[in-house]
């Protein structure tokens, strides 16, 4: 089966500028998630839907980061404008619904430089 | 709330060396524990876990073994090779909230030859 797919691998953006993440889950994972890593340090949450309904979006970090999941396929997550602290790199990950505590399928990530 | 504590990197070692990497965890309930490795320019990937308490996870002559007595999850390797060199993450799922992984920092290894 095709894995996680992210685009782009690397975006290199000033500040201020806009710029769109995509995330393609494995077919038929309806759980998908965000996850970012900054600075080397640990990978965080930001959100979490189920379908194409957000289950949790508590780490989000602020109202400048939307994230969407339209008709429940792929999904994008959006910095509008960007911040040089939202530099680092976004994973996104999949996982079957009913199949709790079951691992994270991870997509290579995005490599955001804000600069 | 949730944490995960690594050992802090990074970690060099002689091929056909020992390896441990620590990790204690911090959550309420029984969580489900993973380690996740991460090749240069790839992504995340399983590479074991553990869901209940004195559960052994092994993969590739890894292993870890869940204590709850000491809320611990250490990954170890009897003997590295140079392909092992990559960044290990701890992590934890509670029970209460499937797939919301709480990770560690995550500890560089490198394995010269």
């Amino acid at each position: 089966e095709a894995g996680v797919t992210q685009f782009p691998s690397h975006s290199v953006i000033e500040k201020g500028q806009t710029v769109t993440l995509r995330c393609d889950p494995i077919s038929g994972h309806d759980n998908l998630y965000w996850y970012r890593r900054v600075m080397g340090k640990e990978i965080k949450f930001l959100l979490h839907f189920v379908k194409e309904s957000k289950q949790d979006e508590s780490g989000m970090p602020n109202n400048r980061f939307l994230a969407e999941r339209t008709g429940g396929t792929y999904s994008t997550l959006k910095v509008q404008p960007a911040e040089l602290e939202d530099s680092g790199v976004y994973f996104c990950a999949s996982s079957q619904l009913r199949a709790p505590n079951s691992p994270l399928h991870f997509g290579n990530g995005t490599r955001l430089t804000v600069t | 709330g949730d944490s995960v504590t690594q050992m802090e990197g990074p970690v060099t070692l002689s091929e056909e060396a020992f390896l441990t990497i620590n990790c204690t965890y911090t959550a309420t309930g029984y969580p489900s524990l993973f380690w996740y490795v991460q090749y240069p320019g790839e992504g995340l990937q399983l590479l074991l876990k553990a869901t209940k308490a004195d559960d052994k996870g092994s993969n590739k002559g890894f292993e870890a073994t869940y204590r709850k007595e000491t809320t611990s999850f250490h990954l170890e390797k009897g003997s590295v090779q140079v392909s092992d060199s990559a960044v290990y993450f701890c992590a934890l799922i509670p029970n209460t909230n499937a797939g919301k992984s709480t990770f560690g920092d995550g500890t560089t290894l490198t394995v010269k030859p």
